[in-house]
């Protein structure tokens, strides 16, 4: 297994520009989910979903977009990039949404620098 | 809301101590306690996870203990050891089954 996959590893955009971030697991997990991490700060929740076909906003929604059309993949769109959206993001899959007994496992992040 | 803290930001200790990190929560009503590791520019790595019907989880030299009643859960590490530098994040699930996380405490262990 590959686990939890992210594409790209790093990217610069100008400010106004959209991009979509890739988040692919081969697990078969129902959960996935998006996470922002800023220095000093707590992962914050983006967007998540319980099943394909299913998102629904975090934290911090603001700015993105999400889809679920199959299990394994789940891409965050920056629709017009901001230097507030300089982060590094990271994509997340457990196996069920409503089991407290399940773990997350993560993806080796997203290193995006807005100018 | 939930608010999940850990306290100190850093800490720096000599090989072959005994440590302990420490989380503290807002609100008792979670379903589990979790920690992760990361290490420099990688990705999380879970380590235990406390449900919130249990008192303590062990994996080898780690062990982490969770009070529902006074907000805490501690991770202690057994004669700590250089590879084990790292940050470490707690993350409370709270009650929509949303993780909830610290800030993370940046461990140094110097041999």
């Amino acid at each position: 297994n590959a686990g939890v996959t992210q594409t790209p590893e790093f990217q610069v955009l100008k400010t106004g520009q959209s991009m979509t971030l890739q988040c692919a697991q081969d697990m078969n997990h129902e959960y996935m989910s998006w996470y922002r991490q800023d220095p000093g700060m707590g992962l914050r929740l983006i967007h998540y979903s319980v099943g394909a076909g299913i998102t629904d906003q975090g934290e911090v929604p603001n700015g993105y977009n999400v889809s679920r059309s199959t299990t394994e993949d789940f891409p965050l769109r920056l629709l017009s990039a901001a230097p507030s959206q300089t982060s590094v993001y990271f994509c997340a899959s457990r196996p069920q949404a409503l089991l407290q007994a399940d773990t997350q496992y993560f993806g080796p992040g997203t290193r995006l620098t807005v100018l | 809301k939930q608010e999940v803290t850990q306290i100190p930001a850093a800490l720096s200790v000599p090989e072959g101590e005994n440590l302990v990190l420490n989380c503290s929560f807002t609100d008792s009503a979670i379903y589990n306690l979790q920690w992760f590791r990361q290490d420099p520019g990688k990705g999380l790595t879970s380590l235990l996870l406390i449900q919130s019907s249990q008192r303590e989880q062990t994996s080898g030299r780690l062990n982490a203990s969770l009070d529902k009643s006074s907000g805490r859960s501690t991770l202690y590490i057994a004669a700590s050891q250089p590879g084990d530098s790292a940050t470490y994040l707690c993350a409370a699930m709270d009650s929509n089954y949303q993780l909830i996380w610290g800030a993370g405490t940046k461990l140094i262990i110097k041999p």
